[in-house]
This record gives C-alpha cells, structure tokens and sequence, in this order.
C-alpha cells in the first residue's frame, strides 16, 4: 500500500496568513493526487485535482504543487470559510489511500 | 448533475452484516464511470472500502476483502455495500461517491453523497 504522511495534523492561523500543507507518498505517485475540503459534518469536497489543478468555482487563494512523492497545498489567504480539516489522497495505485488530514483553525 | 444518497440502518448488532444503498440521479450508472463507498470512523480519516465498475468489476481494500461485497442494481439505478460480521470497528460514517477514474479500479471522489451514519452496538 502506498502510505500518505500529512503535515502538519493541525494548525492555527489569522486571518489573511498564508497556510501550506504537506503530504508525501511513499512512493513515486507522479500528479495522482488529490486534495479534499472537509468541513464539519460534511462530505469531503474535491478542491484540487491531480496534484495541481483547481477545481472548477474553488477560490484562487488554493492552490497545489508537486509530483512524485512531495505535494504542497496552499492558502494564499486565509479566511474564516477555510475552517475544515483537508486530506490528500493518492489514486496512483490500489487501495486508494488517504493523509491522516489537516485541521485548519482560526487564530 | 450526478446524485448520490445513501441509505440503510443506522444501527447494526455485532457480529450481522451491514448494508447500504446508493441511490443516484441526474446520471446512468450503465453508462460509465467508477462507483465507490469510503468511509470515516468517529474522530478519524478516511478509509477507502471498495469500487465498482459500471460494468459490474470490483476492487476492494484488501484490509476488508474478507467481509464486503459492492454490487450495482440497474432497475433502480443504485448501488449498494455489504459489510459482515461488524465489530465497534466498522461503526463509522459511510459515503458512496462516483469516481473520476484514474487507473483500473481507481479513481477519486468526485461526487459524494451527504453519508450515513453508522453504529455498531448492540
């Protein structure tokens, strides 16, 4: 199975500071990575696809980069709607496999 | 635009077997596409369970190989998930979703049902 390791499991921010997350594979996945919003009490919602690719009507501040094995999720700007808990999974190779997740909180 | 709602009893016996159904709309699951459930035990991530192919191949966890069958249901354009022989393990919120496929059996949650909650006790 591929491992997906998620840092860091939480954090605390302000409003308008820039949040990164990171994910890595253990192994090589090349762009077959996704990131998922999570807010609470409901379903996880596709916000990048394909390590890099916004989704359609998600805000610009998100943004993702990597390939291989190391992936970044960024918040240019954080704002108070950002609250959720984000995850990274790899579709590369079976069983599809998830990051440990991200809280995101405001400070 | 694709529909998902699952469906079934919210409360399971250890030891029974747990099953959900994917009710989908706005889309044919005959005409393509992967079909999934993953699910999200209290306070934890997510645990991809297994996939269905709209032509009826399946892929499974192999953590749960064991005790879960995926199968489609044409008529009623659904899919469903069964799970046996469930312990407090398996109490969790469950979620069908439709992929956008990847490789064979692969994919990610592209469209996700709201998901139900499931508790095993007794």
């Amino acid at each position: 199975d591929i491992q997906m390791t998620q840092s860091p499991s939480s954090l605390s921010a302000s409003v308008g500071d820039r949040v990164t997350i990171t994910c890595q594979a253990s192994q090589d996945i090349s762009n077959y990575l996704i990131w998922y919003q999570q807010r609470p009490g409901k379903a996880p919602k596709v916000v990048i696809s394909d390590a890099s690719i916004l989704e359609t009507g998600v805000p610009r501040r998100f943004s993702g980069r990597g390939s291989g094995t190391h992936f970044t999720f960024t918040i240019s700007s954080l704002q108070p709607e950002d609250i959720a808990t984000y995850y990274c999974q790899q579709y590369d190779n079976l069983p599809l496999t998830f990051g440990g997740g991200t809280r995101v909180e405001i400070k | 635009q694709v529909q998902l709602q699952e469906s079934g009893p919210g409360l399971v016996k250890p030891s029974e077997t747990l099953s959900l159904t994917c009710a989908v709309s706005g889309y044919s699951i005959t005409s393509g596409y992967y079909w999934g459930w993953m699910r999200q035990s209290p306070g934890k991530g997510l645990e991809w369970i297994g996939t269905v192919y709209h032509r009826g191949s399946t892929y499974y966890n192999p953590s749960l190989e064991n005790r879960v069958s995926i199968s489609i249901d044409t008529s009623k354009n659904s899919f469903s998930l069964r799970l046996n022989t469930v312990t407090a393990a398996d109490t969790a919120v469950y979620y069908c979703g439709r992929l956008e496929p990847g490789g064979i059996g692969s994919g990610y949650f592209k469209h996700c049902g709201q998901g139900t909650r499931v508790t095993v006790s007794s």
